[in-house]
């Protein structure tokens, strides 16, 4: 299995813009979540679906944030328009099944607003 | 609400020395406990994992023992590598809490020396 896999692994974008961060979960796997991490606050649960519905979202900072899956593959991270202090590493994983199911990580989308 | 703690790092050490990282938790009900560990550029994958009480997670020479008496869940490798660098998380997640989140600790970094 390839694993999850993030696109792009580096987004260098202005203040303003637009940026879209993509995620594949590995196959079969029916939880997926989106983190963000930096130095100051660590590892922040953003959002989180199961079987493509979006289950707690209470973790996205503001409106600028915004999640989707379409599908059991593909899920996006929007924001919308984007700031420095948005700059960080976001990471999605995904599980088979919840509670003491692992969690497997991608390698993560470096993102730098200028 | 629930919470992990871990020891600040950075902790650096010599190759072969004795490794202990600190965890400690607050959880209502009996959580499901677990070490990651995050390599240079990389996402976090799982290290090893207790779900009860007196369980011993084991994995590539790492142990941690559920003590639920002391409330810790405490990182340990008899004699550590310079591939041992890494960043080590340490989470929970409780049945009683929302179904498959997991908390994570600050992480610790390990920096091995040859």
């Amino acid at each position: 299995d390839a694993g999850v896999i993030q696109s792009p692994r580096h987004e260098v974008t202005e203040m303003g813009q637009e940026v879209t961060l993509r995620c594949k979960p590995i196959s079969g796997h029916d939880y997926l979540f989106w983190y963000r991490q930096t130095m100051m606050r660590g590892l922040e649960l953003l959002i989180y679906f199961n079987n493509n519905v979006p289950i707690d979202d209470s973790g996205m900072p503001e409106d600028r944030f915004s999640a989707k899956m379409p599908n059991a593959s593909f899920s996006t991270l929007k924001i919308q328009p984007s700031e420095p202090r948005d700059s960080a590493v976001y990471f999605c994983a995904s599980s088979l099944g919840a509670g003491n199911s692992p969690l497997h990580f991608g390698n993560g989308t470096r993102l730098t607003v200028t | 609400g629930d919470s992990v703690t871990q020891m600040e790092g950075p902790v650096t050490l010599s190759e072969e020395a004795f490794l202990t990282i600190n965890c400690t938790y607050t959880a209502t009900g009996y959580p499901s406990l677990f070490w990651y560990v995050q390599y240079p550029g990389e996402g976090l994958q799982l290290l090893l994992k207790a779900t009860k009480a007196d369980d011993k997670g084991s994995n590539k020479g790492f142990e941690a023992t559920y003590r639920k008496e002391t409330t810790s869940f405490h990182l340990e490798k008899g004699s550590v590598q310079v591939s041992d660098s890494a960043v080590y998380f340490c989470a929970l997640v409780n049945y009683g809490g929302s179904q498959g989140n997991l908390i994570f600790g600050k992480g610790t970094k390990l920096s091995v020396k040859p």
